[in-house]
């Protein structure tokens, strides 16, 4: 099956620096990549995502990009803030209607 | 909005208990999933069901049961607690054919 890896266990950046979270995954057939986001004490909730069709997507602060041809996709955050800080897990899965595997996450700290 | 709400919080058992967690969500949505979590790792999908009368099997189902008694609700049975499956329990659910989850508070599980 699918194997996402999230390469940064933990990322610590200044407030106001751009963060960025990488991922690869194994499954050449995998066309769709969400991002969910848990913050200290809370579960997960979804941040944003992005199909394979595009290989560019951006909502407010947050881009996703996504290279097919090296299975790999990454998440941009700009002008960090505090309430950025949290566990950051990047997903794969074959279409939207399938299950979906997860990363291991990765802890960004958003220093003051 | 809607909510989804996992009972109990923390669940405390012998080694070798048979243990029951409840999900409850109503957002009526189609699908939901049971996802363990261990310390520092990503969600591994235990069982997903995609309608009310479905029941599918994800990577980690041996251990498990699980029950989809009502569109509303799913329920996860920890066969004979060990210890190495110390960890929290995250229900979700989703719209089926539509790839956004929506996760629970969490169910803390330890094994004595």
């Amino acid at each position: 099956g699918e194997k996402v890896e999230q390469h940064e266990s933990t990322l610590s950046v200044r407030e106001g620096d751009s963060a960025v979270i990488n991922c690869t995954y194994t499954d050449t057939a995998s066309s769709y990549f969400p991002w969910y986001k848990q913050e200290a004490g809370k579960s997960l909730h979804f941040v944003i995502d992005i199909r394979s069709n595009v290989d560019r997507k951006q909502s407010q602060r947050l881009t996703v990009l996504l290279d097919k041809k090296a299975k790999r996709f990454s998440l941009h955050i700009t002008a960090t803030q505090p309430e950025d800080s949290a566990i950051y897990f990047c997903a794969a899965s074959r279409n939207s209607n399938n299950r979906i595997f997860f990363g291991d996450g990765t802890q960004l700290v958003v220093k003051p | 909005g809607g909510i989804i709400t996992q009972t109990p919080k923390f669940l405390i058992g012998q080694e070798g208990q048979k243990l029951t967690l409840k999900c409850q969500q109503n957002f009526n949505h189609d699908t939901m999933y049971w996802y363990r979590q261990d310390s520092g790792k990503g969600l591994r999908l235990i069982y997903y069901s995609i309608t009310e009368n479905d029941l599918q099997k994800g990577d980690l189902s041996e251990g498990y049961d699980a029950s989809r008694e009502k569109k509303s609700s799913f329920s996860l049975t920890v066969t004979s607690a060990q210890k190495n499956e110390m960890a929290v329990f995250l229900c979700a659910s989703s719209i089926r054919g539509h790839a956004e989850q929506f996760f629970g508070p969490g169910t803390r599980l330890t094994v004595l």
